[in-house]
């Protein structure tokens, strides 16, 4: 059965400082992989995703994330964090076909600090 | 072009009601699924329409119970409701195969 650790529930960075969030995901074939965002009263919000080719996906609002399959990882990042940026992030992965029931991680819950 | 909506916002019902939650599809998204995020986590797959017809559901009994319409529009239907079907449920739609859109989604409080 797939699943996604998201191992870090509450990250706190500096506004202006750098961001990882980590991944790690459980799939027998080829993953498709997606990187979510969910502000307070918001549904949830595309941020990247990987299919296939390049391992070095970007994605909007100056995210991108790295797919390494020998780690079974797929971490987030971002070089200067935004006071905007704080929400909650949810990685998630889906079966051949990329959407039909994609399974997410428990979130990480961002706060920026001035 | 309007986005995926849902309705209600907030409901609340007691323990052992039934409950009908509603999702307006993004026009040309012929696929819709649904989730359930309990406080505190991630959302968790209830099941996916396409063209009428459930297209793969996940861990979650028969008392959840879904419809998709003509329109592609769709109902979550949930019977004899528990305190633990207190929730955000969302709904996401999509054309098959692609990329899938969020509505705000509808929170569940069973007392």
């Amino acid at each position: 059965a797939q699943s996604v650790t998201q191992p870090d529930i509450h990250i706190t960075v500096s506004e202006g400082a750098s961001l990882e969030l980590r991944c790690n995901y459980s799939y027998g074939a080829t993953p498709y992989l997606f990187w979510y965002v969910q502000s307070p009263g918001q549904g949830l919000q595309l941020l990247l995703k990987y299919f296939s080719g390049d391992t070095l996906v970007q994605g909007i609002k100056g995210f991108e994330a790295e797919f390494k399959r020998s780690q079974s990882s797929f971490n987030l990042r971002k070089p200067s964090v935004h006071w905007s940026d704080a929400a909650e992030y949810f990685c998630a992965v889906g079966r051949s076909g990329g959407y039909q029931k994609v399974t997410f991680g428990t979130g990480t819950k961002l706060q920026v600090i001035p | 072009e309007t986005g995926v909506t849902q309705s209600p916002t907030h409901l609340i019902k007691t323990r052992g009601q039934q409950v009908t939650l509603r999702c307006s599809s993004q026009s040309g998204h012929n696929t819709v699924s649904w989730y359930q995020q309990a406080l505190g986590q991630g959302p968790q797959f209830i099941f996916q329409y396409y063209r009428e017809e459930e297209n793969g559901r996940g861990n979650f009994p028969p008392r959840f119970s879904g419809l998709q319409f003509p329109n592609y529009s769709s109902e979550l239907n949930v019977n004899a409701l528990e305190l633990d079907d207190s929730a955000l449920y969302l709904c996401a739609s999509s054309p098959i195969g692609d990329e899938q859109f969020f509505g705000p989604g509808t929170r569940l409080t069973v007392l």
